[in-house]
Protein backbone atom coordinates (compact mmCIF):
# COMPACT_ATOMS: atom_id res chain seq x y z
CA UNK A 1 0.00 0.00 0.00
CA UNK A 2 1.98 3.29 -1.03
CA UNK A 3 0.69 6.05 1.20
CA UNK A 4 2.77 8.29 -1.03
CA UNK A 5 2.96 8.94 -4.82
CA UNK A 6 4.18 11.09 -7.24
CA UNK A 7 2.19 10.00 -10.07
CA UNK A 8 4.69 11.68 -13.05
CA UNK A 9 7.93 9.63 -13.68
CA UNK A 10 9.43 12.60 -15.35
CA UNK A 11 9.10 16.08 -16.39
CA UNK A 12 10.41 18.47 -18.64
CA UNK A 13 10.70 21.96 -18.95
CA UNK A 14 12.69 24.58 -20.51
CA UNK A 15 15.35 26.66 -18.53
CA UNK A 16 13.38 29.87 -16.96
CA UNK A 17 10.06 28.51 -16.67
CA UNK A 18 8.04 27.00 -13.71
CA UNK A 19 8.67 23.48 -12.37
CA UNK A 20 5.69 21.96 -10.70
CA UNK A 21 6.45 18.20 -9.01
CA UNK A 22 3.19 16.90 -7.40
CA UNK A 23 3.12 14.55 -4.53
CA UNK A 24 -0.08 12.82 -3.26
CA UNK A 25 -0.65 10.80 -0.02
CA UNK A 26 -3.36 8.56 1.66
CA UNK A 27 -2.51 9.11 5.39
CA UNK A 28 -4.43 11.83 7.00
CA UNK A 29 -1.71 11.53 9.72
CA UNK A 30 0.75 12.78 8.05
CA UNK A 31 1.59 16.27 9.59
CA UNK A 32 5.14 17.02 8.18
CA UNK A 33 6.19 16.43 4.51
CA UNK A 34 9.89 17.10 2.93
CA UNK A 35 11.07 17.57 -0.79
CA UNK A 36 14.47 15.70 -1.65
CA UNK A 37 16.53 16.45 -5.08
CA UNK A 38 18.84 13.41 -6.10
CA UNK A 39 21.83 13.30 -8.45
CA UNK A 40 22.83 10.34 -10.06
CA UNK A 41 25.22 8.15 -7.71
CA UNK A 42 24.75 10.59 -4.67
CA UNK A 43 22.42 10.22 -1.82
CA UNK A 44 18.89 12.73 -1.49
CA UNK A 45 19.67 15.93 0.17
CA UNK A 46 16.90 17.89 1.72
CA UNK A 47 15.50 20.44 -0.05
CA UNK A 48 12.16 22.27 1.58
CA UNK A 49 9.87 20.90 3.98
CA UNK A 50 6.33 22.13 5.39
CA UNK A 51 4.26 21.16 8.76
CA UNK A 52 0.73 20.52 8.58
CA UNK A 53 -0.30 23.45 9.95
CA UNK A 54 0.54 25.62 6.95
CA UNK A 55 -0.17 25.97 3.96
CA UNK A 56 3.09 27.70 2.27
CA UNK A 57 6.42 27.35 2.69
CA UNK A 58 8.99 29.47 0.52
CA UNK A 59 12.88 29.19 0.41
CA UNK A 60 14.36 31.28 -2.86
CA UNK A 61 13.13 29.45 -5.84
CA UNK A 62 11.44 26.95 -4.07
CA UNK A 63 7.82 26.66 -2.69
CA UNK A 64 5.72 24.14 -1.27
CA UNK A 65 2.24 24.09 -1.40
CA UNK A 66 0.31 21.86 0.79
CA UNK A 67 -3.88 21.36 0.42
CA UNK A 68 -4.86 18.98 3.23
CA UNK A 69 -8.15 18.45 2.03
CA UNK A 70 -6.63 16.91 -1.56
CA UNK A 71 -4.16 15.39 0.60
CA UNK A 72 -1.83 17.06 -2.15
CA UNK A 73 1.66 18.50 -1.66
CA UNK A 74 3.36 20.36 -4.53
CA UNK A 75 6.73 21.62 -5.29
CA UNK A 76 7.48 24.73 -7.47
CA UNK A 77 10.50 25.78 -8.37
CA UNK A 78 10.74 29.16 -10.80
CA UNK A 79 12.87 30.01 -12.36
CA UNK A 80 13.73 26.73 -13.36
CA UNK A 81 17.72 25.90 -14.09
CA UNK A 82 19.70 23.03 -15.68
CA UNK A 83 21.14 22.34 -12.31
CA UNK A 84 17.95 21.50 -11.08
CA UNK A 85 17.91 18.76 -12.98
CA UNK A 86 17.62 15.97 -10.92
CA UNK A 87 15.02 12.98 -9.26
CA UNK A 88 13.04 15.02 -6.61
CA UNK A 89 11.00 12.85 -3.65
CA UNK A 90 8.63 14.06 -1.26
CA UNK A 91 8.39 12.48 1.94
CA UNK A 92 5.72 11.99 4.88
CA UNK A 93 5.89 11.38 8.49
CA UNK A 94 2.78 10.48 10.63
CA UNK A 95 2.29 12.57 13.75
CA UNK A 96 3.94 10.42 16.58
CA UNK A 97 6.02 8.41 14.16
CA UNK A 98 9.74 8.79 13.73
CA UNK A 99 9.20 6.94 10.05
CA UNK A 100 9.55 8.76 6.72
CA UNK A 101 7.54 7.15 3.76
CA UNK A 102 9.15 8.38 0.53
CA UNK A 103 6.87 8.36 -2.48
CA UNK A 104 8.90 6.82 -6.07
CA UNK A 105 10.31 10.08 -7.42
CA UNK A 106 9.98 12.64 -10.69
CA UNK A 107 12.53 12.88 -12.60
CA UNK A 108 12.99 16.57 -13.61
CA UNK A 109 15.08 17.86 -16.85
CA UNK A 110 15.64 21.61 -17.41
CA UNK A 111 16.17 21.99 -21.13
CA UNK A 112 18.75 25.13 -21.63
CA UNK B 1 34.36 17.42 4.46
CA UNK B 2 32.12 14.02 4.24
CA UNK B 3 28.73 14.74 6.49
CA UNK B 4 27.25 11.08 6.01
CA UNK B 5 29.82 8.56 4.26
CA UNK B 6 28.97 5.10 3.83
CA UNK B 7 31.61 2.55 2.44
CA UNK B 8 31.96 0.22 0.19
CA UNK B 9 30.49 2.78 -2.81
CA UNK B 10 29.93 -0.47 -4.67
CA UNK B 11 29.61 -4.14 -3.49
CA UNK B 12 29.56 -7.30 -6.12
CA UNK B 13 29.12 -10.73 -4.44
CA UNK B 14 27.81 -14.68 -4.92
CA UNK B 15 24.90 -15.51 -3.24
CA UNK B 16 25.34 -16.93 -0.08
CA UNK B 17 27.96 -14.77 1.40
CA UNK B 18 28.22 -12.40 4.31
CA UNK B 19 28.91 -8.99 4.46
CA UNK B 20 28.92 -5.42 5.68
CA UNK B 21 28.46 -1.99 4.99
CA UNK B 22 29.45 0.62 7.45
CA UNK B 23 28.28 4.43 8.08
CA UNK B 24 29.47 7.43 9.77
CA UNK B 25 27.73 10.97 10.51
CA UNK B 26 30.49 13.78 11.55
CA UNK B 27 27.10 16.08 12.08
CA UNK B 28 27.24 15.17 15.82
CA UNK B 29 23.52 14.04 15.22
CA UNK B 30 21.92 11.14 17.67
CA UNK B 31 19.64 9.74 15.20
CA UNK B 32 20.52 7.17 12.00
CA UNK B 33 18.77 5.22 9.63
CA UNK B 34 19.31 2.25 6.81
CA UNK B 35 17.53 2.75 3.88
CA UNK B 36 16.95 0.15 0.97
CA UNK B 37 15.97 1.61 -2.65
CA UNK B 38 15.00 -1.62 -4.86
CA UNK B 39 15.14 -1.36 -8.62
CA UNK B 40 11.77 0.09 -8.97
CA UNK B 41 13.30 3.13 -6.78
CA UNK B 42 11.14 2.70 -3.56
CA UNK B 43 13.36 4.30 -0.82
CA UNK B 44 11.95 2.07 2.49
CA UNK B 45 13.11 2.37 5.81
CA UNK B 46 14.96 -0.35 7.25
CA UNK B 47 15.87 0.66 10.86
CA UNK B 48 16.74 3.56 12.79
CA UNK B 49 18.88 3.94 15.92
CA UNK B 50 18.71 6.85 18.47
CA UNK B 51 22.19 7.00 20.11
CA UNK B 52 22.47 3.08 19.91
CA UNK B 53 19.58 2.30 20.73
CA UNK B 54 17.11 0.53 18.31
CA UNK B 55 13.54 2.74 17.54
CA UNK B 56 12.74 1.31 14.03
CA UNK B 57 13.06 -1.91 12.76
CA UNK B 58 10.43 -2.43 9.92
CA UNK B 59 9.79 -5.91 8.48
CA UNK B 60 13.32 -6.84 7.14
CA UNK B 61 14.73 -10.42 7.57
CA UNK B 62 16.56 -11.38 10.61
CA UNK B 63 19.47 -11.88 8.20
CA UNK B 64 19.55 -8.04 8.36
CA UNK B 65 21.21 -7.38 11.51
CA UNK B 66 22.48 -3.31 12.48
CA UNK B 67 25.04 -2.55 14.79
CA UNK B 68 25.65 0.70 16.39
CA UNK B 69 29.17 0.48 18.53
CA UNK B 70 28.43 4.67 19.04
CA UNK B 71 26.05 7.25 17.92
CA UNK B 72 28.03 9.08 15.16
CA UNK B 73 28.15 4.91 13.17
CA UNK B 74 25.85 2.44 12.20
CA UNK B 75 26.92 -0.66 10.10
CA UNK B 76 24.64 -3.17 8.57
CA UNK B 77 25.56 -6.55 8.35
CA UNK B 78 23.59 -9.11 6.09
CA UNK B 79 24.00 -12.70 6.29
CA UNK B 80 23.40 -15.53 3.73
CA UNK B 81 23.07 -12.90 0.87
CA UNK B 82 19.69 -13.57 -1.99
CA UNK B 83 19.71 -12.70 -5.34
CA UNK B 84 16.76 -10.01 -3.71
CA UNK B 85 19.01 -8.50 -1.83
CA UNK B 86 20.29 -6.70 -4.63
CA UNK B 87 19.45 -2.69 -4.19
CA UNK B 88 20.94 0.34 -3.29
CA UNK B 89 21.13 0.42 0.48
CA UNK B 90 21.71 4.39 1.99
CA UNK B 91 22.24 5.46 5.47
CA UNK B 92 21.02 8.39 6.92
CA UNK B 93 20.96 10.89 9.89
CA UNK B 94 19.08 13.37 11.92
CA UNK B 95 19.57 15.56 14.45
CA UNK B 96 17.80 13.83 17.26
CA UNK B 97 13.84 12.74 17.61
CA UNK B 98 12.43 16.27 19.11
CA UNK B 99 10.43 16.99 16.53
CA UNK B 100 10.39 15.87 12.85
CA UNK B 101 13.91 16.94 11.03
CA UNK B 102 15.26 16.57 7.14
CA UNK B 103 17.50 13.66 7.10
CA UNK B 104 20.96 13.69 5.89
CA UNK B 105 21.77 11.31 3.68
CA UNK B 106 25.35 8.79 2.84
CA UNK B 107 25.95 8.29 -1.35
CA UNK B 108 24.52 5.03 -1.18
CA UNK B 109 25.84 1.77 -1.22
CA UNK B 110 24.86 -0.08 -4.23
CA UNK B 111 24.91 -3.76 -3.56
CA UNK B 112 25.17 -6.78 -6.81
CA UNK B 113 24.37 -10.44 -5.84
CA UNK B 114 25.72 -12.77 -8.72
Amino acid sequence: DQQVKQNSPSLSVQEGRISILNCDYTNSMFDYFLWYKKYPAEGPTFLISISSIKDKNEDGRFTVFLNKSAKHLSLHIVPSQPGDSAVYFCAARASGTYKYIFGTGTRLKVLA
Amino acid sequence: DTAVSQTPKYLVTQMGNDKSIKCEQNLGHDTMYWYKQDSKKFLKIMFSYNNKELIINETVPNRFSPKSPDKAHLNLHINSLELGDSAVYFCASSQDLTGPQPQHFGDGTRLSIL
